[in-house]
């Protein structure tokens, strides 16, 4: 499978825990997005990576979340101290080049804290 | 600020018959926009983009049309099937790629 991947698709936690996700993007794709979907919206953006760099965050992005791409390949995403408000589809999705590309999202990992 | 935003957030259409989808952007500067197709519990798919220096592409059953003057994108399905049933999105891909709310497409037989 050649597509951004994303593990797990599903995580259940209690509130209070910290939670990591994973994202493989396509081969070669410089560009990495971290969104945020709860039913019935569009994906909220989260933040981007250009090869390593993170080059900008959401103000949605609380000091809780963090990102990191260390290798300019795989993405993570961490949560800390959940809370039953971050409950949601946490979507990647990669492109080639620095923007203004096609951009091809995973399958999400649907976060639900109770 | 600045966001994407659609028209209606349902359309219903009998199979066969053609379907329009509408999306109002309010950054002037944007030029590249991209049509998403999201069906329930799966990530968003491509379906097609265009620039801002075209006003019109199309792809198999598909078309997108751009108006800068008026700052709005429609996509256009030929013929739509019951597959066509999801939740459409456009994206106003500058440096970061922002969204609207999404229109549900139902496709009555």
């Amino acid at each position: 499978d050649t597509g951004v991947s994303q593990d797990p698709r599903h995580k259940i936690t209690k509130r209070g825990q910290n939670v990591t996700f994973r994202c493989d993007p396509i081969s070669e794709h410089n560009r990495l997005y971290w969104y945020r979907q709860t039913l019935g919206q569009g994906p909220e953006f989260l933040t981007y990576f250009q090869n390593e760099a993170q080059l900008e965050k959401s103000r949605l992005l609380s000091d809780r979340f963090s990102a990191e791409r260390p290798k300019g390949s795989f993405s993570t995403l961490e949560i800390q101290r959940t809370e039953q408000g971050d409950s949601a589809m946490y979507l990647c999705a990669s492109s080639i080049g620095q923007g203004r590309t096609e951009a091809f999202f995973g399958q999400g990992t649907r976060l639900t804290v109770v | 600020g600045e966001s994407v935003g659609l028209h209606l957030p349902t359309l219903s259409v009998q199979e066969g018959d053609n379907s329009i989808i509408n999306c109002a952007y309010s950054n002037s500067a944007s030029d590249y926009f991209i049509w998403y197709k999201q069906e329930s519990g799966k990530g968003p798919q491509f379906i097609i983009d265009i620039r801002s220096n075209m006003d019109k592409r199309q792809g198999q059953r598909v078309t997108v049309l751009l108006n800068k003057t008026v700052k709005h994108l429609s996509l256009q399905i030929a013929a739509t099937q019951p597959g066509d049933s999801a939740v459409y999105f456009c994206a106003e891909n500058n440096n970061d790629m922002r969204f609207g709310a999404g229109t549900r497409l139902t496709v009555k037989p």
